[in-house]
């Protein structure tokens, strides 16, 4: 089973929409979790962390359920510069802080 | 704002030839890492040094691969015979006592 998991979509939606990305988890002894945004052939930047029951920054929202493992991103009234790949991220339970990466879902937001 | 710098930002290598990939953390950081992309694929770890020696290192980190940090500034990893699979974006971050890590912008090494 793959450690982070996550649909590669491409999720094309227009201007304007909400949009949902999932994502799961397979190490439940992870304690931080994070979504990163990458523009194509790009470094990842954190968008936002989640560490409990979620936060919300501004259009986004992240929600954690450590009994499912489950970890989602809400982009509301999304616009034309949301499009990127949105990659989940969780740490490796360990003292390190090595990260564990899913392969990112894709996102295109249409005029 | 202070950022991690990486150079060069392409290397094109002969199969077999050492490369050198060079990365600038944000200073007074601690924690410093190498990842790799491959086109088209997820970020996966290589490595983590902390207080000067390797934390942490993954099964993509053999024998060909190795960091320094040479000077207190400067982060670096070395392939020594480089293969046409090691193509990829090599990305450096650094992080301080927090839980963010930093990104630089990656050098896209190219193996003929």
């Amino acid at each position: 089973r793959k450690e982070v998991e996550q649909d590669p979509g491409p999720f094309n939606v227009p201007e304007g929409a909400t949009v949902a990305f999932n994502c799961t988890y397979s190490n439940s002894a992870s304690q931080s979790f994070f979504w990163y945004r990458q523009d194509c052939r790009k470094e990842p930047k954190l968008l936002m962390s989640v560490y409990s029951s979620g936060n919300e920054d501004g259009r986004f929202t992240a929600q954690l359920n450590r009994a499912s493992q489950y970890i989602s991103l809400l982009i509301r009234d999304s616009k034309l510069s949301d499009s990127a790949t949105y990659l989940c991220v969780g740490d490796n339970a360990g003292n390190n802080r090595k990260l564990i990466w899913g392969l990112g879902t894709s996102l295109a937001v249409n005029p | 704002e202070p950022e991690v710098t990486q150079t060069p930002s392409h290397q094109v290598t002969q199969m077999g030839q050492e490369v050198i990939l060079r990365c600038v953390p944000i200073s007074n950081h601690l924690y410093f890492y190498w990842y790799r992309q491959i086109l088209g694929q997820k970020v996966e770890f290589l490595v983590s040094f902390y207080n000067n020696e390797i934390s942490e290192k993954s099964e993509i980190f053999d024998d060909q691969f190795s960091v320094e940090r040479p000077d207190g500034s400067n982060f670096t990893l070395k392939i020594r015979s480089t293969k046409l699979e090691d193509s990829a974006m090599y990305f450096c971050a650094s992080q301080d006592g927090g839980y963010e890590q930093f990104f630089g912008p990656g050098t896209r090494l190219t193996v003929l």
